[in-house]
C-alpha cells in the first residue's frame, strides 16, 4: 500500500497476556518510530529504528516493551505480560530521510487490556 | 514528559467564527510541526515551519513560529466543521536527538455547523 499500514486495528488483551504489534512503514522510509497515545493526550514517543538500527529506546516504559526492525522494515512491538495501564493506542510512523522530512503516520492499534 | 503546553485543550465554536491555538515551550527547537488527527486515525502533517518569526498559510490556516523558536500558534479564519479535529503541536529539539519529535497534548476543535 501507498502509506502506513498497522495491525492489528484493535486488540483487547487480558492482563498478563503477551501481545505483538505490526508496522509495515512505506517502503523505503530509512526511518521508523514508535509511538504510545493515551486517551486525552498527544504521542508520546517509544522507540526509533534507522534502518535495522534501534538507535533510541529511551522511551519504552519498560522492560516488558520490546521492539524489533530486523530486515530494516516491517516492525513489531511487542508487550509482554500487559497490565491495564499499557491500554492506549500505539501509533507507528515512517519517515524518508533521516531528519526534517514528513513523518507518515499508519492508524495506530487500539490496545485495550482488561 | 510533555515539553510543549497547548492552549486551550478543548475550543468549540460555530461555523464561520475565528479561532487561534498556542503551543508554548521553554525549550529552542530546530523545527516545528503542525498535525491534525481525526478519531480513529493517525496524525497528518499540515506544515513544518523551521525560521524564527515564518509564516506560512494553507489556505485558511495561518501558521507563525515564535522569533526564539520557542513557540508557535495557528489561526483557522472562517472555521468549518470539516476542521473538526485534534490540532497538536510537535517540535524537534536542536541538538543530537533532532530526529525525535515531541508532542504537546493537542487543542480538540469541534465547529459546529
Amino acid at each position: 500500500g501507498a502509506g502506513v499500514s498497522q495491525s492489528p486495528r484493535y486488540k483487547v488483551a487480558k492482563r498478563g497476556q503477551d501481545v505483538a504489534l505490526r508496522c509495515d512503514p512505506i517502503s523505503g522510509h530509512v526511518s521508523l518510530f514508535w509511538y504510545q497515545q493515551a486517551l486525552g493526550q498527544g504521542p508520546e514517543f517509544l522507540t526509533y529504528f534507522q534502518n535495522e538500527a534501534q538507535l533510541d529506546k529511551s522511551g519504552l516504559p519498560s522492560d516488558r516493551f520490546f521492539a524489533e526492525r530486523p530486515e530494516g522494515s516491517v516492525s513489531t512491538l511487542k508487550i509482554q505480560r500487559t497490565q491495564q495501564e499499557d491500554s492506549a493506542v500505539y501509533l507507528c510512523a515512517s519517515r524518508g530521510g533521516l531528519m526534517n522530512t514528513e513523518a507518515f503516520f499508519g492508524q495506530g492499534t487500539r490496545l485495550t487490556v482488561v | 514528559t510533555q515539553l510543549l503546553e497547548q492552549s486551550p485543550q478543548f475550543l468549540s465554536i460555530q461555523e464561520g467564527e475565528n479561532l487561534t491555538v498556542y503551543c508554548n515551550s521553554s525549550s529552542v527547537f530546530s523545527s516545528l510541526q503542525w498535525y491534525r488527527q481525526e478519531p480513529g486515525e493517525g496524525p497528518v502533517l499540515l506544515v513544518t515551519v523551521v525560521t524564527g518569526g515564518e509564516v506560512k498559510k494553507l489556505k485558511r490556516l495561518t501558521f507563525q513560529f515564535g522569533d526564539a523558536r520557542k513557540d508557535s500558534s495557528l489561526h483557522i479564519t472562517a472555521a468549518q466543521p470539516g476542521d473538526t479535529g485534534l490540532y497538536l503541536c510537535a517540535a524537534a529539539k536542536s541538538g543530537g536527538s533532532n530526529y525525535k519529535l515531541t508532542f504537546g497534548k493537542g487543542t480538540l476543535l469541534t465547529v459546529n455547523p
